[in-house]
C-alpha cells in the first residue's frame, strides 16, 4: 500500500519558469515531510523539509507548501534551471520513528 | 550533514549466492536504514538497523532473506541472501541524526542477479 504518492511521473518546464511538483499522502500520523532530488547513479540528496506545524518553508529557489487537511504537499522551484533536471521524491515520516516513506518520484526536465 | 559511503557500488551475482553491502557513516548517527529501489519504482524501506539489537523489518521483508548488522553507531551491513533475479535492484543505506531530521543517503549499490 503506497502511503505517499506522486501522481505525475514526469514534468517538463521551460528554464526561468516555475516548476510545481505535487505529492499526496494517506497516513494522518505523518508529521514530517521532505523532498529529495536524485540524479542517475547517485543516492537521493536532501533538498528541503517541512514539519506539520508549518504550512510553508522556503529555502532560496525552493519552497515547500503543506496542506494538512488535504494531505497534500508541493514543491515549487522558481526560477527553474537546467541543473534542476532530476527525479524528485517526496517522503514522509511519523512521530513514532524516523522511517521515511517515499513517493514514486517525478522526473523533472528543465528545457533551456 | 553526514557523508555515507557504501560498497560495493555495483555487483553482478549468480543466483543462489549472497552479497553483503557495507555502509559507513563519517559520524555517529542515531538511526540507520536500508532501502531498495527496484527499476522504475520508488524507494522502499527494508528495515531500520538498530545498534545493539535486531533490526526492525518492514512488512514483506524478513531477517532470513535480508540479515542486517549494526555493530556500532557508524557502520551497518545488509546481506541479500540466496539471491534470485527478482532481487536485482539498487540498495541504499540511509542515516539520520534523530527524530524529525533529514536522512542522508549513500550512493547506492546496484545489484544484478543472473
Amino acid at each position: 500500500d503506497q502511503q505517499v504518492k506522486q501522481n505525475s511521473p514526469s514534468l517538463r518546464v521551460q528554464e526561468g519558469r516555475i516548476s510545481i511538483l505535487n505529492c499526496d499522502y494517506t497516513n494522518s500520523m505523518f508529521d514530517y515531510f521532505l523532498w529529495y532530488k536524485k540524479y542517475p547513479a547517485e543516492g537521493p540528496t536532501f533538498l528541503i523539509s517541512i514539519s506539520s506545524i508549518k504550512d510553508k518553508n522556503e529555502d532560496g529557489r525552493f519552497t515547500v507548501f503543506l496542506n494538512k487537511s488535504a494531505k497534500h504537499l508541493s514543491l515549487h522551484i522558481v526560477p527553474s534551471q537546467p541543473g534542476d533536471s532530476a527525479v524528485y521524491f517526496c517522503a514522509a515520516s511519523g512521530h513514532t520513528g524516523n522511517q521515511f516513506y517515499f513517493g514514486t518520484g517525478t522526473s523533472l526536465t528543465v528545457i533551456p | 550533514s553526514a557523508v555515507i559511503s557504501q560498497k560495493p557500488s555495483r555487483d553482478i551475482c549468480q543466483r543462489g549466492t549472497s552479497l553483503t553491502i557495507q555502509c559507513q557513516v563519517d559520524s555517529q548517527v542515531t538511526m540507520m536504514f536500508w532501502y531498495r529501489q527496484q527499476p522504475g519504482q520508488s524507494l522502499t524501506l527494508i528495515a531500520t538497523a538498530n545498534q545493539g539489537s535486531e533490526a526492525t523489518y518492514e512488512s514483506g521483508f524478513v531477517i532470513d532473506k535480508f540479515p542486517i548488522s549494526r555493530p556500532n553507531l557508524t557502520f551497518s551491513t545488509l546481506t541479500v541472501s540466496n539471491m534470485s533475479p527478482e532481487d536485482s535492484s539498487i540498495y541504499l543505506c540511509s542515516a539520520a541524526g534523530g527524530l524529525n531530521t533529514e536522512a542522508f543517503f549513500g550512493q547506492g549499490t546496484r545489484l544484478t542477479v543472473v
